[in-house]
């Protein structure tokens, strides 16, 4: 099966435009998790889909930040506008069951964000 | 506190060097899992084992073993005779049953960066 896709691998864009990101799950996987490693620090959970309903967004750091999962299948994370601290490695995930308890995190390939 | 430390930034060994890889973890749950990912160049998270909170069982994967302790609240990496293709990043991430309202997120160390020199 394919894995979980994304792109752009990577962007460079300039401070206060707008990007988005797009993940591919696997076919099938209800559940959809977006992560961000910013440079020398942990990868840290943004939010959590399930179908097309966000379960968790808590980790979403700012309004800055829209995620979306149109019909349950990809999703696209917009940041508008961006800021210098944007920048890091965002990663994608999905899963069957809920994560941890069905053992399957199946991560992307992520997508570098440099804001100039 | 819910946490992962990783205190080895990088480690550099020569092949067919053993290699440990630490991993403490702090949580207020009883019911919680474990997980190593590694990341080779190429970017993506790959799965290498989970451990559930009740499995203090050590695990061995090939050169890959595991030792999980809960006295000492660690979870640490072992790779036998090390190679070249074993330089990656490796996270040790934690996942509390019901962290967040969602289960199964995870929480990430900052992770290892492994280099194997030939």
């Amino acid at each position: 099966e394919a894995g979980v896709t994304q792109f752009p691998s990577h962007s460079v864009i300039e401070k206060g435009q707008t990007v988005t990101l797009r993940c591919d799950p696997i076919s099938g996987h209800d559940n959809l998790y977006w992560y961000r490693r910013v440079m020398g620090k942990e990868i840290k959970f943004l939010l959590h889909f399930v179908k097309e309903s966000k379960q968790d967004e808590s980790g979403m750091p700012n309004n800055r930040f829209l995620a979306e999962r149109t019909g349950g299948t990809y999703s696209t994370l917009k940041v508008q506008p961006a800021e210098l601290e944007d920048s890091g490695v965002y990663f994608c995930a999905s899963s069957h069951g809920q994560g941890a308890a069905n053992y399957g995190y199946t991560f992307g390939s992520g997508t570098r964000l440099t804001v100039v | 506190a819910q946490k992962v430390t990783q205190a080895q930034t990088e480690i550099s060994v020569v092949e067919k060097e053993d290699v440990t890889l630490d991993c403490v973890y702090e949580t207020r749950d009883t019911t919680y899992y474990l997980f190593w990912y590694k990341q080779p160049p190429s970017g993506e998270l790959v799965f290498l084992i989970r451990r559930n909170s009740f499995d203090e069982q050590n695990e061995i994967s090939g050169r890959y073993s595991w030792n999980f302790q809960k006295s000492t609240s660690s979870f640490n990496f072992t790779i036998t005779a090390s190679q070249v293709v074993d330089s990656a990043v490796y996270f040790c991430a934690l996942s509390p049953r019901n962290y967040g309202g969602s289960q199964g997120n995870l929480i990430f160390g900052k992770g290892t960066k492994l280099s194997v020199k030939p």
